[in-house]
């Protein structure tokens, strides 16, 4: 099974600084999917960004944007000019991308809390 | 735009009750799967349906049931509870069962007291 680390339990940042999440992965296989889900206080699980493993380029979302390093199996989100709302729980996740009969559920990791100063 | 619904958003309940919960997916997405997120945990899978089939199981107790209807809302049934099931449960909808992103509704908080 695939495993999704996340470091940083914790992250704290100024707001208009900017702020890098890390989240390594463990597969074996060469095409997935790589999420950044926020979780703000309310508790809803946001999709934030969404990254295809068979595309070299980054993706990007407005302040949003991830650093993909296939080889290194690395997925860091990187968080621009930061405000208060975007202090949240953000979980890296993983899904396979082959066609098979199962396994599309996705794997989290445990989290990163991220705090936003004024 | 239309969102996943569930209901009820919290539901209070005594240990060995029993507890139903129902996730309605966004409009003509035919897949649903269940997740239950622990205090300070990551959403784990419990179960997944597509077109009214079980299609992935997870770590989901033998004393919980979910199927999917024909209108392809979900419920999951929940019984003889005990306090570690005190979770959020969140469903996620999608359409067709390989495409990559799952949009997910607002959870229902289980407490069990």
């Amino acid at each position: 099974a695939q495993t999704v680390t996340q470091s940083q339990p914790e992250m704290s940042v100024q707001e208009a600084e900017t702020v890098t999440l890390s989240c390594t992965y463990d597969t074996s296989e060469s095409d997935y999917y790589l999420f950044w889900y926020k979780q703000p206080p309310s508790r809803q699980m946001i999709l934030v960004i969404r990254q295809e493993a068979y595309k070299q380029q980054n993706a990007t979302e407005n302040r949003f944007s991830v650093n993909f390093q296939k080889a290194a199996k690395s997925f860091s989100l990187k968080i621009s000019d930061s405000q208060l709302g975007d202090a949240a729980m953000y979980f890296c996740a993983y899904r396979t991308f082959r066609v098979r009969n199962s396994g599309y559920a996705l794997n989290f990791g445990k989290g990163t809390s991220l705090l936003v100063t004024p | 735009a239309a969102g996943v619904i569930q209901s009820p958003r919290h539901l209070i309940k005594e240990k060995r009750e029993t507890a139903t919960l129902k996730c309605y997916p966004i409009p003509r997405h035919d897949t649903v799967y269940w997740y239950q997120q622990g205090p300070g945990q990551d959403p784990q899978f419990l179960i997944s349906f597509y077109e009214k089939m079980q299609s992935d199981k997870g770590s989901i107790p033998d004393r919980f049931s979910a199927q999917q209807f024909s209108d392809y809302h979900s419920e999951l049934n929940m019984s003889s509870l005990e306090l570690g099931d005190s979770a959020l449960y969140f469903c996620a909808s999608l359409r067709g069962f390989g495409t990559d992103t799952q949009y997910f509704g607002p959870g229902t908080r289980l407490t069990v007291l």
